[in-house]
């Protein structure tokens, strides 16, 4: 069981490039999010599903694309990076409802320069 | 917004127990209150969740005030693999979790 995965772990990016940040679950969770978490800060959450082809903004939805073709998959599309998007990223799943605590995954850092 | 207010940092001494308080004061009925912790370069990890009943499992225990309006996290016996940020969160939607900036717990041996 592997819980939640993301890939890549670390990566770099020149400003105005884009990329896909990929999370997937094994648990067959019906909600998943994903935050950023910037140097001595909590979590910001950015995106967030609550079932397949459902999906919804967070906090800090801007320069952000998110999709929900199935249940296990749940990737971020950073459209035209910059550097204020430098953070750590996580994703995470947790079955239906309030009653049901999240499982992280161990995070993407992502430097912009 | 968060919605909740905690300390930003609390030291405890090894073995000893530890009590982390959280205000949440706008509190609405159907809030539950969720308490994550996050180890250095780690993801944030479940600890305890609860509504109205203090509750227990093999982490921590959730002590809630009778008015819901502030809840405490109890660690019986504090260990140096404790030390972590504690953020205590409330949602009634288990969908959108706010995370304030946590409590940073330092465990001295």
């Amino acid at each position: 069981n592997a819980g939640v995965t993301q890939t890549p772990k670390f990566q770099v990016l020149k400003t105005g490039q884009s990329m896909t940040l990929q999370c997937a679950q094994d648990m067959n969770h019906e909600y998943m999010s994903w935050y950023r978490q910037d140097p001595g800060m909590g979590l910001r959450l950015i995106h967030y599903s609550v079932g397949a082809g459902i999906t919804d903004q967070g906090e800090v939805p801007n320069g952000y694309n998110v999709s929900r073709s199935t249940t296990e998959d749940f990737p971020l599309r950073l459209l035209s990076a910059a550097p204020s998007q430098t953070s750590v990223y996580f994703c995470a799943s947790s079955d239906r409802g309030t009653n049901y605590g999240y499982t992280f995954g161990s995070g993407t850092r992502l430097t912009v320069v | 917004d968060a919605k909740t207010t905690q300390p930003n940092s609390m030291e405890s001494n090894e073995e000893e127990p530890v009590h982390l308080p959280c205000n949440h004061s706008t509190i609405s009925g159907t809030d539950y209150i969720h308490w994550y912790r996050q180890l250095p370069s780690q993801g944030p990890e479940y600890v305890i969740h609860g509504l109205t009943s203090n509750v227990n499992n093999r982490m921590a225990s959730l002590a809630i005030a009778e008015d819901r309006k502030s809840s405490t996290l109890i660690l019986h016996r504090a260990t140096l693999r404790d030390a972590a940020v504690y953020y205590c969160i409330r949602t009634n939607t288990g969908n959108q979790f706010y995370f304030g900036t946590g409590t940073s717990l330092t465990v001295i041996p």
